[in-house]
This record gives structure tokens, C-alpha cells and sequence, in this order.
């Protein structure tokens, strides 16, 4: 059975900061890697989707890579501003399931 | 393009009433799922559909039934509520070449069962 963790479960940074956020997941046969932003109260806004067969994709001042290999991915997030300041949320798509989460990391960045 | 549309936003039951959440995507997606989330729990898969006149139960379907009569809609449907359904409900759809693709999620219906 597939499970995802994301280290670490909360992170506190000042602005300005680069951060690194990490999932792992037990299973390598994935169809992608999808990373998802979820404000207090709010849905889930897609960021980043990874392809099973890419290594990395960036949007803006974020980076998300992908190891399948190792069953790893993280998402860089360079220059930190407090509108940042959310939960950050993993997911990977197996053949045959839907979308399995891990139960994110909360970043809460200080101006 | 409204994408995932999910109704109510709110509602509060008390134990033992029926009630259906309404989701809706105008994408011609043809894979729709439900998901609750809870504290410490995170997103669990409660139902999904592959397409029109086909649905599977995921990890939590106990207490859901659900049908998907057409590609834009998939409702979810509680029997009999128990306050153990307080959750946050999303919908979520995806073109069946989801590898490519990926999800897309409604803004969320928050239930309460009193």
C-alpha cells in the first residue's frame, strides 16, 4: 500500500529565506507527483505536477524535483514571502487510484 | 470556465438526516473522486468515478453512496448522518490521462453533524 510522509509537519522561517520542503513515498510506480497549496479554510490550488518520467518542474520561485528511484521528491521555495505562510501538500497517482496525500507541511513565514 | 463547483459550502445536520453535496465540472473530465478531510488525518478517498454509470469505493465509502449519471456531476450522498461525517468534503476531476494532466479540486463543502 502506497503511503506519503512529508517532513517536516511545520515550519517556521523568517522572510527572505530559501526552504526546502520533502515527501517520500513507498511505492516508485507512479503515473506523476502533484504538489498542492491549501490556505486556512480554503481548497487545494494546484503548483507543481512532476510526470513519472521528469526529473524536475519550476513555476516562479518554486522548484519541485522528482527521484522515483529513491521514492523522494521536494519543493523549493526561494526567497520566502509571509503570503507564502500556508499548508503545503504532496500527492502521487498510481495506475488504478486516485490521488494519495501525505498530510502536508504547514509553512508559516515572519515578516 | 468554473472548473469544480462544489454546493453547499456550509451545512449543519443533525444526526440521523440525509443529505447530498453537490459537485460539478464543466472541464469534460472524465474521472471525478471525493475526498473528506480531517485534522491529523489528511485527504482520504471516499469514492471515484472513471466515467458516466461507473464509480468504486475508495479508503472510506462507509456511510456514502454516490452515482454519476452524467460526465459533469457527481454527487455525494449521506444516508443517515453520524457526527463521525464532520469533516471537510473537496470533489476533485482529472482527464483519465491523469499522469499527464493531474487534478483539479473544488473549493471544499465544510459538514458539521450534531
Amino acid at each position: 500500500k502506497q503511503e506519503v510522509t512529508q517532513i517536516p509537519a511545520a515550519l517556521s522561517v523568517p522572510e527572505g529565506e530559501n526552504l526546502v520542503l520533502n515527501c517520500s513515498f513507498t511505492d516508485s510506480a507512479i503515473y506523476n507527483l502533484q504538489w498542492f497549496r491549501q490556505d486556512p479554510g480554503k481548497g487545494l490550488t494546484s503548483l507543481l505536477l512532476i510526470q513519472s518520467s521528469q526529473r524536475e518542474q519550476t513555476s516562479g520561485r518554486l522548484n519541485a524535483s522528482l527521484d522515483k528511484s529513491s521514492g523522494r521528491s521536494t519543493l523549493y521555495i526561494a526567497a520566502s514571502q509571509p503570503g507564502d505562510s500556508a499548508t503545503y501538500l504532496c500527492a502521487v497517482c498510481q495506475a488504478g487510484t486516485a490521488l494519495i496525500f501525505g498530510k502536508g507541511t504547514t509553512l508559516s513565514v515572519s515578516s | 470556465n468554473a472548473g469544480v463547483t462544489q454546493t453547499p459550502k456550509f451545512q449543519v445536520l443533525k444526526t440521523g438526516q440525509s443529505m447530498t453535496l453537490q459537485c460539478a465540472q464543466d472541464m469534460n473530465h472524465e474521472y471525478m473522486s471525493w475526498y473528506r478531510q480531517d485534522p491529523g488525518m489528511g485527504l482520504r478517498l471516499i469514492h471515484y468515478s472513471v466515467g458516466a454509470g461507473i464509480t468504486d469505493q475508495g479508503e472510506v465509502p462507509n456511510g456514502y453512496n454516490v452515482s454519476r449519471s452524467t460526465t459533469e456531476d457527481f454527487p455525494l450522498r449521506l444516508l443517515s448522518a453520524a457526527p463521525s461525517q464532520t469533516s471537510v468534503y473537496f470533489c476533485a476531476s482529472s482527464y483519465m490521462n491523469m499522469g499527464t494532466y493531474g487534478y483539479t479540486f473544488g473549493s471544499g463543502t465544510r459538514l458539521t453533524v450534531v
